[in-house]
């Protein structure tokens, strides 16, 4: 079965620039994850989705990030403009939440990409 | 943001030793999932857990949910050198919504000597 896809693996840009991450989850799963690693701050949730629908984006640093989920089979993580750091490897990560009585509940067994590591100059 | 307290940093041992590593947090979690990541890929769910005093295993992998609901350990029997990774923690809140999110320990890297 396929994982969960993201393009691109490595993005190498400069400053000013506007980057967009692609991110392709499990067919099946309801909710959709955005995650950034550091070395200094770990994995840090930057937003996720529930049935295409956002729902909590209070992990985006800034602005300059956005992210869409047009339909269940495709989402992206948009920085505009880049800065030097806002280099790190950005994951997205699927899962199938359990229905719950008013939305999805969030199930702790995700799974995630193989990343695309941002080098931003 | 909140993070869970994980020990040790990074472990280097030799090849067929046993392994352990803790979590712990200042709030009750609900569930406690254990991922490890190798070099260049994401993470990977290792075992999950969901009652507190649960033990559950996993090849050579062991887990257990503490009783306190406040901490977790991962222990590795005999390592070998696909062991090699770093190993995380994350825990669940109990109530519903968005106190469901993961809460991330920063990781417990893992070298095996041959």
């Amino acid at each position: 079965d396929a994982g969960v896809i993201q393009s691109p693996r490595h993005e190498v840009t400069e400053m000013g620039q506007e980057v967009t991450l692609r991110c392709k989850p499990i067919s099946g799963h309801n909710s959709l994850f955005w995650y950034r690693q550091t070395m200094m701050r770990g994995l840090e949730l930057l937003i996720y989705f529930n049935n295409n629908v956002p729902i909590d984006d209070s992990g985006m640093p800034e602005d300059r990030f956005s992210a869409k989920m047009p339909n269940a089979s495709f989402s992206t993580l948009k920085i505009q403009p880049s800065e030097p750091r806002d280099s790190a490897v950005y994951f997205c990560a699927s899962s199938r939440g359990t229905p719950g009585r008013i939305a999805v509940e969030l199930t702790g067994e995700l799974f995630f990409g193989e990343g695309s590591r941002l080098t931003v100059l | 943001g909140q993070q869970l307290n994980q020990s040790p940093q990074s472990m280097f041992i030799q090849e067929g030793e046993d392994v352990s590593m803790n979590c712990t947090s200042s709030s009750i979690f609900n569930t406690w999932l254990w991922y490890k990541q190798e070099p260049g890929e994401g993470p990977v769910l290792l075992i999950a857990l969901y009652k507190a005093g649960e033990l559950t295993s996993n090849g050579r992998l062991t887990a257990q949910f503490g009783i306190t609901r406040k901490d977790s350990f991962l222990n590795i029997s005999a390592s070998i050198p696909s062991d090699v990774g770093i190993y995380f923690c994350a825990g669940q809140g109990e109530n519903a919504g968005n106190n469901r999110k993961l809460i991330w320990g920063l990781g417990t890297s893992l070298a095996v000597n041959p």
